[in-house]
């Protein structure tokens, strides 16, 4: 069973902080995605991430795949109180024929 | 381009009754997967769908089972309700590797 750890679970900090969100694993993936997910709604994809050592920025946001394949981070530079969610790592170890394996996410609020 | 929909918004039912959950795809899409989500929690995979065949299964009981029809929607159907199915069932749909997730279905087993 293929297990993805997050770290941390909740993460409240100020507006204008930085922050790290990790994703840690065992096993290997062909791919990994970062999610947000707001309360009520579905996840939406933030990134996928596919070479060992990919680095890949969105905005604010930077992403990470391991060397090994086997764990990712988000970094946030600057927080914003839109920031506020449900980030959810996903691995997918069967090049998108299998269902993937989600973490249990980090809930991060940004204060104003 | 419409995303992924699903049907209905929520929906509440009692112990040992039946359901039937339904998801329309992205545009383009074939592949069709569908996920319980327990509050606090991230998304178990179900199960997932292409040529209208089961192509994967994740861990749940036989009590869960789908459909997917020639134009690509599918139906997730759960037998026998159990109090613990309560929870937000998503389903993504995909061309290859992204998934993209409709907004969900809240069930509430009472």
């Amino acid at each position: 069973t293929q297990l993805l750890e997050q770290s941390p679970q909740f993460l409240s900090i100020q507006e204008g902080e930085n922050l790290t969100v990790y994703c840690n694993s065992s096993s290997v993936f062909s791919s990994l995605q970062w999610y947000r997910q707001e309360p009520g709604e579905g996840p939406v994809l933030l990134v996928t991430v596919v070479t060992g050592g990919e680095v890949k920025k969105l905005k604010r946001l930077t992403f990470q795949f391991g060397d090994a394949r086997k764990d990712s981070s988000l970094h946030i530079t600057a927080a914003q109180p839109g920031d506020t969610g449900l980030y959810l790592c996903a691995g997918d170890t069967g090049g998108g024929a299998d269902g993937l394996t989600f973490g249990k996410g980090t809930h991060l609020i940004i204060q104003p | 381009d419409a995303g992924v929909t699903q049907s209905p918004t929520h929906l509440i039912k009692t112990r040992g009754q039946q359901v039937t959950l339904r998801c329309s795809p992205k545009s383009g899409h074939d592949t069709v997967s569908w996920y319980q989500q327990a509050l606090g929690q991230g998304p178990q995979f179900i199960f997932q769908y292409y040529e209208e065949e089961e192509r994967q299964r994740g861990n749940f009981p036989d009590r869960f089972s789908g459909h997917q029809f020639p134009n690509y929607s599918s139906e997730l159907n759960v037998n026998a309700l159990l109090l613990g199915d309560s929870a937000l069932y998503l389903c993504a749909s995909s061309l290859a590797q992204a998934q993209y997730f409709g907004p969900g279905t809240r069930l509430t087993v009472l």
